[in-house]
């Protein structure tokens, strides 16, 4: 089993719907989650960081934690074409900080 | 600001020559993380730099893999003698804070290592 999982896609959504990515993680221990944006040829860019069972809302993006069920979202809404990208789900491995990463979803939203 | 820079962006090597890829981190940040990614992967984590410490090296994959930060700035991921199955984009990360508590790491635009 790895230890950050996530569905690879691709996840397909017309524009203007609500796009849902999932990540499940082993280790009950991490305190930290992270969801990333890459673009293809791109380099991880940081979009939602979350830290406490619940949801936390960025504009557009809504993280949710879910600690007793291992278990991280990310939720888009009004899905963009510029949205189509590869999803990383990311989690604080504890001692240093160094981050475990899914595979990502590549998510796909059609005009 | 200016963000996480590395250099070259592009590297082809031949096999059994060594490499040097540099990563210069966002101003005042304590901490430096190498990862390596491959092909439809997400980035697994190399190694670990809490200013010039390096703090945890578990993911280097193998002797041929070094990494230094001298004076708790610019990093330098070293790696002899290059096999194929080093080909892949290496990333380095920056963060503000150390530890285990929050630590967003920012990552540069990576160097695409090709080993032929």
């Amino acid at each position: 089993q790895k230890e950050v999982e996530q569905n690879s896609g691709p996840l397909s959504v017309p524009e203007g719907a609500i796009a849902s990515l999932n990540c499940t993680y082993s280790d009950r221990g991490s305190q930290s989650f992270f969801w990333y944006r890459q673009y293809s040829g791109k380099s991880p860019e940081l979009i939602m960081s979350i830290y406490s069972n619940g949801d936390k809302e960025d504009g557009r993006f809504t993280a949710q934690l879910n600690k007793a069920s291992q278990y991280v979202s990310l939720l888009i809404r009004d899905s963009q074409p510029s949205d189509s990208a590869t999803y990383l789900c990311a989690v604080n491995h504890g001692e240093g900080g160094k981050l475990i990463f899914g595979q990502g979803t590549e998510l796909s939203v059609k005009p | 600001g200016a963000g996480v820079s590395q250099s070259p962006r592009y590297k082809v090597a031949k096999r059994g020559q060594d490499v040097a890829l540099r990563c210069d981190p966002i101003s005042g940040h304590v901490s430096l993380f190498w990862y390596q990614q491959a092909l439809g992967q997400g980035p697994e984590f190399l190694t670990y730099f809490q200013n010039e410490a390096q703090l945890d090296k578990s993911g280097l994959p193998s002797d041929r893999f070094f990494a230094e930060r001298p004076e708790g700035s610019v990093s330098t991921l070293k790696i002899q003698r290059t096999q194929q199955e080093d080909s892949a984009v290496y990333l380095c990360a920056s963060s503000s804070t150390s530890g285990t508590g929050i630590n967003e790491q920012y990552f540069g635009p990576g160097t695409r290592l090709t080993v032929t």
